[in-house]
């Protein structure tokens, strides 16, 4: 079955430091992932997806086929990077369980 | 223009009543799912439809949960006899099609609470 599986359920960082979420996947064919981002009072939304390669709001996600991985990463957090954030696989868009980041000042 | 929206933003029910959820989606959008959203478990999928396509109920819990979508567009997710576990937020999205860099556009959710 397929599986997205994010370890932590809460990080903490400061402001400046740099941040990884860890985000594994279980799926037998090419992986589509997907980054979704949940802030304070607003609607879920795609950050970024793997397939375009891109650096939003100064995030960027490799894929990694050997580990399966699909780790999001920002060199320098800052406050309002602040939210849940979700590692989803196109299929049905199945969902991690989610991390809430929480950058401190 | 307008995003996904639905109502109502909020339920309290008894259990044992049945309720019903309602999602408008984008306007053209052919896509449409529900998730669920619980305390500590993430998202959890439910149905999916696309087009004129037999729906993908694969990821209702039980036979108690239902969705239709009538005329390719507003669609409406159906709880009976509901249960105290049924509490979660739902949530509703849509995307323009099913393709491989789609992005699917959520709704701000119904929080539903079965006492």
């Amino acid at each position: 079955a397929q599986r997205v599986t994010q370890p932590e359920k809460l990080l903490s960082v400061f402001k400046g430091a740099p941040v990884e979420l860890k985000c594994n996947y279980s799926y037998s064919g090419s992986p589509e992932l997907f980054w979704y981002v949940q802030y304070s009072r607003q609607r879920l939304q795609l950050l970024l997806r793997h397939i375009s390669r891109e650096s939003i709001k100064g995030f960027t996600a490799d894929l990694n086929k050997g580990e399966t991985s699909f780790h999001l990463k920002k060199p320098f957090a800052q406050e309002e990077d602040s939210a849940m954030y979700y590692c989803a696989h196109r299929g049905q868009l199945t969902f991690g369980s989610g991390t809430q980041l929480t950058v401190l000042p | 223009g307008a995003g996904v929206s639905q109502s109502p933003s909020n339920k309290v029910t008894e259990k044992g009543k049945d309720v019903e959820l309602r999602c408008d989606p984008i306007s053209g959008h052919t896509a449409l799912y529900w998730y669920r959203q619980s305390l500590g478990q993430g998202l959890e999928f439910l149905i999916y439809f696309q087009g004129n396509s037999a729906p993908d109920k694969s990821g209702l819990p039980s036979d108690r949960f239902s969705a239709e979508r009538t005329g390719g567009s507003v669609s409406t997710l159906t709880i009976q006899r509901t249960q105290q576990e049924d509490s979660a937020v739902y949530l509703c999205a849509s995307s323009a099609d099913r393709g491989v860099n789609n992005e699917q556009f959520f709704g701000p959710g119904t929080r539903l609470t079965v006492l």
